[in-house]
């Protein structure tokens, strides 16, 4: 299995600062036929499901504010947010779907 | 409006057996992959199962195989997961959600809900 690996674990940032967090694939995940890297990011909030904000590892999902933005290729990727807003605290995950099964990193949580 | 609602969850001894259904709505189900995922309490994320869109190609984690079955019905707009042989370490709550095409390599596009399956005597 392809181990993902996230860090930092727990993040602080304040209000209007820039966030970073990575995530690391133990194996690449660029599928060399269609250079693609399978691999998405998500965002939980407390008691709701996660919600799909990359994937491609860099392309935005419809309806997701262009200060969430993906970025890296192979085994290393970062999701940055460019400027921290209150509504952005949630725990994000990583997640490849290279190969079965399709495993996510063990989660960064947000603070501000 | 894509919906996928979760039922079938609830509290069974060890060694028993459920099966949860995630009823679809609002998108052309028939056209993609679905998937299981779970989420044990106050845990992280772990993929379970996939299907592709025919429901001719299925996965599974190992942890799972041979006592869970994905299936689908696109007649009736809706995923199954049949879970047996059910172990504590199944606790969890689970979720469907819509891959962005027909096959499971995809993203997850959108989840339901979830459903609480508890395993313990």
């Amino acid at each position: 299995d392809i181990v993902m690996t996230q860090s930092p674990d727990s993040l602080a940032v304040s209000q209007g600062e820039r966030a970073t967090i990575n995530c690391k694939s133990s194996q690449s995940v660029l599928y060399s036929s269609n250079n693609k890297n399978y691999l998405g990011w998500y965002q939980q909030k407390p008691g709701q499901p996660p919600k799909l904000l990359i994937y491609w590892a860099s392309t935005r999902e419809s309806g997701v504010p262009d200060r969430f933005s993906g970025s890296g290729s192979g085994t290393d990727f970062t999701l940055t947010i460019s400027s921290l807003q209150a509504e952005d605290v949630a725990v994000y995950y990583c997640q490849q779907y290279y190969s079965i099964p399709h495993t996510f990193g063990q989660g960064t949580t947000l603070e501000i | 409006e894509v919906q996928l609602l979760e039922s079938g969850g609830s509290l069974v001894e060890p060694g028993g057996s459920l099966r949860l259904s995630c009823a679809a709505s609002g998108f052309t189900f028939s056209s993609y992959a679905m998937t299981w995922v779970r989420q044990a309490p106050g845990k992280g994320l772990e993929w379970v199962s996939g299907i592709t869109d025919n429901g001719g190609s299925t996965y599974y984690v190992a942890s799972v195989k041979g006592r869970f079955t994905i299936s689908r019905d696109n007649s009736k707009n809706t995923l199954y997961l049949q879970m047996n042989s059910l172990r504590a370490e199944d606790t969890a709550i689970y979720y469907c959600a819509k891959a962005g095409n027909g096959s499971p390599y995809s993203a997850m596009v959108y989840w339901g809900q979830g459903t609480l399956v508890t395993v313990s005597s």
